[in-house]
């Protein structure tokens, strides 16, 4: 079946511009989140919604980051007056439920590149 | 969240099997354990998770120790496509949704 879909899956901008980028999660999970992986790193939380509970918005990390979810479907994630450092790849991922049994599947990612 | 220790690195013949090792000597008895995948270039690719038993699916294999201080990701016949970094990872119950990966393994498949 269809997996996590991320678009667009490359994105350059020039700093200060704002981006938006797009997930659609497998059919029919609750669960959303978002994680940023710079170079050679590891993932770093951003996110997390789980039907219409409030999302978890602890690892956003600055008021520039912001994201959305309409209902249990698409999300984005976006960034206002985007910085060099905002250079990274940002995954989306979606499970059935947020339950700590159920794993995390992940799209391919945004590739955002700052100029 | 529980630490795991990997290999940093293992080659593995094409056709064989890859044996990837996972310490966790800090479990607790509500913890999963978690296995993914990151090949170059795409986002993390979830294989199997258990809790006290060996579990199969149609990626691979996992042995969980019988006191869960180790487990074993087993690939029965490794492929080039194969060739990822592989990520153990331990974690507890309601609200440890954040995954958190450590330096995994480097396992390169050789023809």
């Amino acid at each position: 079946g269809a997996g996590v879909s991320q678009s667009p899956s490359n994105k350059v901008t020039e700093k200060g511009k704002d981006v938006e980028l797009r997930c659609d999660p497998i059919s029919g999970h609750t669960a959303l989140y978002w994680y940023r992986q710079r170079l050679g790193q590891g993932l770093e939380f951003l996110i997390y919604f789980q039907g219409n509970s409030a999302p978890d918005k602890s690892g956003l990390p600055s008021d520039r980051f912001s994201a959305e979810r309409t209902g249990e479907s698409v999300s984005t994630l976006t960034i206002q007056r985007t910085q060099q450092e905002d250079s990274a790849v940002y995954l989306c991922a979606s499970s059935s439920t947020g339950g700590f049994g159920q794993p995390q599947h992940f799209g391919d990612g945004t590739r955002l590149s700052i100029l | 969240d529980a630490k795991t220790t990997q290999p940093p690195s293992m080659d593995c013949a094409e056709g064989r099997a890859a044996n990837l090792p996972c310490n966790h000597s800090t479990i607790s008895g509500n913890e999963y354990v978690y296995w993914y995948r990151q090949i170059h270039s795409q986002g993390p690719q979830y294989i199997i998770h258990g809790l006290k038993n060996n579990e199969t699916n149609e990626m691979a294999s996992l042995i969980i120790t019988e006191d869960r201080k180790s487990s074993t990701l087993i690939l029965p016949h490794a492929t080039l496509r194969d060739t990822a970094v592989y990520y153990c990872i331990v974690r507890a119950g309601a609200g440890s949704y954040q995954l958190t990966f450590g330096k995994g393994t480097k396992l390169s498949v050789i023809p």
